[in-house]
């Protein structure tokens, strides 16, 4: 079985901090992406990055691929309120069977 | 860009009826969708993997004729829980692949389903 670690779990910061989510796993990701998803909605894709040390970023979000292809991190800077949800890691594993695997998801608050 | 349809949003329930999810992708063709359930502030668990003409393939512990899912055209799957109980109660999410993008899911709005 493999396993998609996202850490931290929970994370409750004041607006204007940053902060950074992982995502690890001992297995090669063909390609992993990132998703947002608020209360009572479905999760909404963010970025995917398939190259090892991709860099990819999306307003104050950034992605990066490790090198290696086993890694993930999303970092936010100057956090605001609106960026309050759950944060899914995704991952399809070189050689799987074309399904995600999803981490376990962190859940930001941005208090005002 | 690509949208992925599903409905209903909400639905309530008595206990042993059963209640139909459609999941539609309204741009695309998808040959394969996927069934996801989500317990509140966790992640997505993949219930089953569902294959435009064939059989679903359910995942270890999810069980088949209590979540029957059908897949009979290239845009639409449904799920149907059968003889619903209060256990049943989740946020159901169904997600389909884009096929000339093999690595790309795009989800649903999910279903809150509540037995009462």
């Amino acid at each position: 079985t493999q396993l998609l670690e996202q850490s931290p779990q929970f994370l409750s910061i004041q607006e204007g901090e940053n902060l950074t989510v992982y995502c690890n796993s001992s297995s090669v990701f063909s390609s992993l992406q990132w998703y947002r998803q608020e209360p009572g909605e479905g999760p909404v894709l963010l970025v995917t990055v398939v190259t090892g040390g991709e860099v990819k970023k999306l307003k104050r979000l950034t992605f990066q691929f490790g090198d290696a292809r086993k890694d993930s991190s999303l970092h936010i800077t100057a956090a605001q309120p609106g960026d309050t949800g759950l944060y899914l890691c995704a991952g399809l594993y070189s050689g799987s069977a074309r399904q995600l695997t999803f981490g376990s998801g962190t859940q930001l608050t941005v208090l005002p | 860009g690509a949208v992925v349809s599903q409905h209903p949003s909400w639905v309530i329930c008595k206990s042993g009826t059963s209640v139909k999810i459609e999941c539609r992708s309204l741009d695309f063709q998808a040959t394969t969708m996927f069934w996801y359930r989500q317990f509140p502030k966790q992640s997505l668990m993949l219930m089953a993997t569902s294959n435009e003409g064939s059989k679903a393939t359910y995942e270890q512990g999810v069980e088949k004729d209590k979540f029957l899912i059908n897949h009979a055209s290239l845009t639409l799957s449904t799920l149907t829980v059968t003889s619903a109980h209060p256990e049943d109660s989740s946020f159901y999410i169904c997600s389909a692949r884009r096929e000339l993008v093999k690595n790309i899911q795009y989800f649903g709005a999910g279903t809150r389903l509540s037995v009462l």
